[in-house]
C-alpha cells in the first residue's frame, strides 16, 4: 500500500541550530512534493514544493532536498527560532489524477531558547 | 492577503442530527476541497470540487456526505447524520489549479465539530 511517513516523535532542538525533519514514502513515484506548517487549531500553510526534476529548493531559511532514488524528502531549517515551533507536514499527490493532496502525519518541532 | 473563510469556528451538534459547515474560498479560485483532522491524527482529504462536480473523493466521503456551490461564493459540506466518529476539525481549502499542476493549496482555519 502507499504510505507517507514522517518521524511521529517531537523534535526539540536549541535556537540558533538546524532543525531537519524527514519525509519518506513508498511505492509511488510523485512528480513533486509539498511541505506546509501547521500550528495548533489551524489550518496547513504552504511553505515549499520541490519538483521531481529539482535536488534542492530553498527559501530563506528553508531548504527542502527530494531523493527519488531514496524516496526521501529532508526538510530543513536554519537558525531555528522559537517562532518556529509549529508540526510540519509532507504532501503528495499519490493517485496522480491531480486533485487530491495526501498528507504525512506531521513532525512536532520544538525550538527552545 | 486573500484567505479561506470558514464559518462556525466550532460546532456542537448531537448525534444523527444534520450539520452544514460553510467555507468561502479565496475568489479567483476554480479548485475548491475538504479535509478533516481527527484530534492527534493527520490531515486526511475528503474531496475535491471543481466546475460544480466533485473531482475526487476518498473512501471517508460515503453517502452522508455531500458539498456544493450554492451561489458564486460558498462551498458548503453537509453531513446527514453525525455519527460521533465524525468529530474532527474540518478544513477548506482551494487552490487556483488542480494539485496536480503543482499547484499549492491555501487553507481555512477550519471548523472544530463535537459530535455528542
Amino acid at each position: 500500500s502507499q504510505k507517507i511517513e514522517q518521524n511521529s516523535e517531537a523534535l526539540n532542538i536549541q535556537e540558533g541550530k538546524t532543525a531537519t525533519l524527514t519525509c519518506n514514502y513508498t511505492n509511488y513515484s510523485p512528480a513533486y512534493l509539498q511541505w506546509y506548517r501547521q500550528d495548533p487549531g489551524r489550518g496547513p500553510v504552504f511553505l515549499l514544493l520541490i519538483r521531481e526534476n529539482e535536488k534542492e529548493k530553498r527559501k530563506e531559511r528553508l531548504k527542502v532536498t527530494f531523493d527519488t532514488t531514496l524516496k526521501q524528502s529532508l526538510f530543513h531549517i536554519t537558525a531555528s527560532q522559537p517562532a518556529d515551533s509549529a508540526t510540519y507536514l509532507c504532501a503528495l499527490d499519490i493517485t496522480g489524477g491531480g486533485n487530491k493532496l495526501t498528507f504525512g502525519t506531521g513532525t512536532q518541532l520544538k525550538v527552545e531558547l | 492577503e486573500p484567505e479561506v473563510t470558514q464559518t462556525p469556528s466550532h460546532q456542537v451538534t448531537q448525534m444523527g442530527q444534520e450539520v452544514i459547515l460553510r467555507c468561502v474560498p479565496i475568489s479567483n479560485h476554480l479548485y475548491f476541497y475538504w479535509y478533516r483532522q481527527i484530534l492527534g491524527q493527520k490531515v486526511e482529504f475528503l474531496v475535491s470540487f471543481y466546475n460544480n462536480e466533485i473531482s475526487e473523493k476518498s473512501e471517508i466521503f460515503d453517502d452522508q456526505f455531500s458539498v456544493e456551490r450554492p451561489d458564486g461564493s460558498n462551498f458548503t459540506l453537509k453531513i446527514r447524520s453525525t455519527k460521533l466518529e465524525d468529530s474532527a476539525m474540518y478544513f477548506c481549502a482551494s487552490s487556483p489549479l488542480p494539485t496536480g499542476s503543482r499547484e499549492k493549496l491555501f487553507f481555512g482555519s477550519g471548523t472544530q465539530l463535537s459530535v455528542l
